[in-house]
């Protein structure tokens, strides 16, 4: 059974930084390419950020660039981002997703999310 | 990017009732991977179907996906009080990966 295990949310201050992990297990991690999607209060589900099963290759949202980054140990089966210069409108459950294939695919699997508020 | 629009935003039915849902690309969906994904309050989301038309693994078959290019349509034969939730469908076949905006099944 694949699971999934998000931690490292919490409140943080505006300008603040935040350390999201997310521990996988019940797959052969670096297979897969692995993701963080969002979800604002009461609002739909939006892509933050990838990567690749070898890590080699990394990707983000337009609104994430720059501040955000997303890596990931194989030899631990763990996600990891990096979040810096954190703003109210990065408030939001983030969840961890496994894609179908090495590089790409659906969302077959989900985490159960991390809540991250920024406020002061 | 590719935007999804997901129609109607609320869908009003009784158990029993057959839902459809639309999702309308903005550009097309390349090699039709469009994934539509269930989700109740409180959950994360779990795949129903992916490549526009495929069930994944333990999806009962009143759930149904088809379309191609840029106008999908997500189905469900007879509702069961369980399927009441949130539907959101999302296009992987492009950078940025997009999702739309979710349409609400709610009981009418």
């Amino acid at each position: 059974e694949v699971l999934l295990l998000e931690s490292g949310g919490g409140l943080v201050q505006p300008g603040g930084s935040l350390r999201l992990s997310c521990t996988a297990s019940g797959f052969i991690f670096n297979t897969f390419a692995m993701n963080w999607v969002r979800q604002a209060p009461g609002k739909g589900l939006e892509w933050v950020s990838a990567i690749s099963g070898s890590g080699a290759n990394t990707y983000y949202a337009d609104s994430v660039k720059g501040r955000f980054t997303i890596s990931r140990d194989n030899s631990k089966d763990t996600l990891s981002l990096q979040m810096s210069r954190l703003r109210a409108d990065d408030t939001a459950v983030y969840y961890c997703a496994k894609q179908s294939y090495w590089n790409g695919g659906y969302f077959g699997s989900w985490g159960q999310g991390t809540l991250v508020t920024v406020s002061s | 990017e590719i935007v999804l629009t997901q129609s109607p935003g609320t869908l009003s039915l009784s158990p029993g009732e057959r839902a459809t849902l639309s999702c309308r690309a903005s550009q097309s969906v390349s090699t039709n991977y469009l994934a539509w994904y269930q989700q109740k309050p409180g959950q994360a989301p779990r795949v129903l179907i992916y490549g526009a038309s495929s069930r994944a693994t333990g999806i009962p078959d009143r759930f149904s996906g088809s379309g191609s290019g840029t106008d999908f349509t997500f189905t469900i034969s007879r509702l069961e009080p369980e399927d009441f939730a949130v539907y959101y469908c999302q296009q992987y076949g492009s950078s940025p990966l997009t999702f739309g905006g979710g349409t609400k099944v709610e009981i009418k």
